[in-house]
């Protein structure tokens, strides 16, 4: 069955320091997903991407935040300088069709010191 | 999208039906019924969803009450690997890509 696929599973960063997390979602999907989930919280919606834009976004998605399809198969998360709290998993998702079904990841863990 | 409550959590015996209240007074005409489940911090999972008739696929069944307001899944036979946070989201089908709103969700443990 295919799947979204999320490099790196960990990432160690200072605090400051700009990340990005990438995503290889399922090839027929067109609309795309990050979530996050601090450890023992819920699963947060960051944003959502679709057509080259942002359809979407959350609070919790500010200017430090962005999101690019750099080419036909990559999706990523950017964020410029980390803070202790970003500290979470980051889960992407894709879905073919708009709030479809959507499948996640197994998402990557930042851990930012 | 309407607000959904679930019990905290549920305990159900290996090869029994597990079944999963979701209680979504609020639903409007043109939302759908979804589940999902995330196993210990894994990426959630699609289980199903429904507008009104009842749904089965190959990992469950959704029961929905003829007013909309509640739901069920059902697990026809739990596994271990079953064990996971089950949520229950309401939400409408719209043209554009908007946010899945996770709850709290239902803890369910498989007990051996």
């Amino acid at each position: 069955e295919p799947e979204v696929t999320q490099t790196p599973s960990h990432q160690v960063t200072q605090m400051g320091q700009e990340v990005i997390l990438r995503c290889v979602p399922i090839s027929n999907h067109l609309y795309f997903y990050w979530y996050r989930q601090i450890l023992g919280q819920k699963v947060e919606f960051l944003v959502s991407f679709y057509n080259n834009e942002i359809s979407e976004k959350s609070e919790i998605f500010d200017d430090q935040f962005s999101v690019e399809r750099p080419d036909g198969s990559n999706f990523t998360l950017k964020i410029r300088s980390t803070k202790l709290e970003d500290s979470a998993m980051y889960f992407c998702a894709s879905s073919p069709r708009p709030n479809e079904k959507l499948f996640f990841g197994s998402g990557t863990q930042l851990s930012v010191l | 999208d309407a607000k959904t409550t679930q019990p905290p959590s549920m305990d159900c015996a290996e090869g029994r039906a597990a079944n999963l209240p979701c209680n979504h007074s609020t639903i409007s005409g043109n939302e759908y019924v979804y589940w999902y489940r995330q196993i210990h911090s894994q990426g959630p999972q699609y289980i199903i969803h429904g507008l009104k008739n009842n749904e089965t696929n190959e990992m469950a069944s959704l029961i929905i009450t003829e007013d909309r307001k509640s739901s069920t899944l059902i697990l026809p036979h739990a596994t271990l690997r079953d064990t996971a946070v089950y949520y229950c989201i309401v939400r409408v089908l719209s043209g554009s890509a908007r946010q899945l709103t996770f709850g709290s969700g239902t803890q369910l443990t498989v007990l051996p």
